[in-house]
């Protein structure tokens, strides 16, 4: 069993579409990660949230504690949006990540 | 300010060889944690270092392992390599524990094994 699930594993959009990608964990957390792989394999930090929203231009990121769910959306997606997005959640007890396996996300023209 | 810097970009080794791999935390960072991340899958925990000892490992051989030293730069060595540890071995850095920290990672170091 996974600690954490992602969904979906593969998105692929249109330029403009709205898109959302769904984080669920089973461990006890006080903060959730969005991270965000470009092809050439760099990771970037996108957030860090322990509770509510956050927003950063076009990327929003919710958490509800209570329920173990995050989601990231993406408005106006764009194909430099094309990315694999992980979810990370480091566990309130040991010190390590649990990481989803990622959305592969394709945004065409 | 400088990143979280890994080297070398690339490294082509053969079955049995040892593999090497570097990682300069962000000025600053105390932890430095090492992650394996095989074609089609996860990242994978592997290391954590913090203040110049190991806090914890991963579910990975004894032939992987590592130090961190001084100035909190941390290298990464893997012994008698296997066809399977090819991957991208990537580098993170934080204030600290991740969970209540923004983490920062490298751009990573792609071991082929052939």
């Amino acid at each position: 069993k996974n600690e954490v699930e992602q969904s979906p594993q593969n998105l692929t959009a249109q330029e403009g579409e709205f898109i959302t990608i769904n984080c669920s964990y089973s461990v006890g957390i006080s903060a959730l990660h969005w991270l965000q792989q470009h092809p050439g394999g760099g990771i970037v930090s996108l957030f860090m949230l322990s509770s509510g929203k956050k927003k950063h231009g076009r990327l929003i990121a919710t958490i509800n504690i209570q329920e173990k769910h995050s989601s990231l959306h993406i408005t106006a997606s764009h194909p430099r949006d094309s990315a694999v997005y992980i979810c990370a959640v480091p566990p309130n007890t040991g010190n390590q990540f649990y990481f989803g396996t990622g959305t592969s996300l394709t945004v065409i023209p | 300010e400088a990143g979280v810097t890994q080297s070398p970009t690339h490294l082509i080794k053969t079955r049995g060889q040892q593999a090497t791999l570097r990682c300069s935390p962000i000025s600053g960072h105390t932890s430095v944690y090492w992650y394996q991340q095989a074609l089609g899958l996860g990242l994978q925990f592997l290391l954590w270092y913090d203040e110049g000892e190991e806090r914890n490992r991963g579910n990975f051989p004894p032939r992987f392992s590592g130090r961190q030293f001084p100035n909190y730069s941390s290298e990464l060595n893997v012994n008698a390599l296997e066809l399977e540890d090819s991957a991208l071995y990537l580098c993170a850095s934080s204030w600290g524990t991740f969970s209540g920290n923004t983490i920062y990672f490298g751009e990573g170091s792609w071991l082929t094994v052939v």
